[in-house]
């Protein structure tokens, strides 16, 4: 597999403005995950997708954010009128919902400045 | 509600020294749980998970961890710590075997290896 990719690796914004990212998980994967990560902490949940699908929504997602995925395959977070408190790190999972393994593998990550 | 404890945000050992990274776990059902590495600028890793089979589970690189229900705990040790090994390690529970995938970190400990 070539791993979970995520775009861009880094992002700086300006308050108020409104950003994006995509993640691209491994092409067998059917379930999507975001995760949010602040400095000394671990992931935070966010959601996940199974397919299109968008089955489960953390109470941290506001309705500033929003996740897509429109045909199963790659997905976005777009977050509205950022504010200072989303810096962070975005991480993107995969995994297979079939059989037993249910090992999740990571993105490298989006990592959020708002100025 | 699931929760992960991981006590000391920071462990520092000699090259060669024991290394025993702290998890304790909150749950109202039987836990599934993993330990997830982090090294610098790339994703996060696993390293071992317990899923409900032997108690002492072995992972990756030398790594193993012991299921303790009398003591929620799954603490992480390796006999012979390595450079290499300095990195961010994350311990993390899931509720339900190959369900939604959802995993609930710990808020991580950072271990660096002294020459």
């Amino acid at each position: 597999d070539t791993g979970v990719s995520q775009d861009p690796r880094h992002k700086i914004t300006k308050r108020g403005q409104n950003v994006t990212f995509r993640c691209d998980p491994i092409s067998e994967h059917n379930r999507l995950y975001w995760y949010r990560q602040t400095l000394g902490q671990g992931p935070e949940f966010l959601t996940y997708f199974q397919n299109e699908a968008q089955l489960e929504k953390s109470r941290l997602l506001s309705d500033r954010f929003s996740a897509e995925r429109p045909k199963g395959s790659f997905s976005t977070l777009e977050i509205q009128r950022t504010e200072q408190g989303d810096s962070a790190m975005y991480l993107c999972a995969s995994r297979s919902s079939w059989g037993s393994n249910e090992k999740l593998f990571f993105g490298s990550g989006t990592q959020l400045s708002v100025l | 509600a699931q929760s992960v404890t991981q006590l000391g945000s920071h462990v520092s050992v000699s090259e060669g020294a024991l290394v025993l990274l702290r998890c304790n776990y909150s749950s109202s059902v039987p836990p599934y749980l993993f330990w997830y590495v982090q090294y610098p600028n790339q994703g996060l890793q696993l390293l071992l998970k317990y899923t409900s089979a032997a108690t002492l589970v072995k992972g990756i690189n030398g790594f193993e961890a012991e299921f303790k229900k009398s003591e929620t705990s799954f603490h992480l040790t390796k006999p012979s710590a390595h450079m290499s090994d300095a990195a961010e390690y994350f311990c993390a529970v899931s509720e339900f075997y190959n369900q939604g995938g959802k995993l609930i970190f710990g808020q991580g400990t950072e271990l660096s290896v002294k020459p």
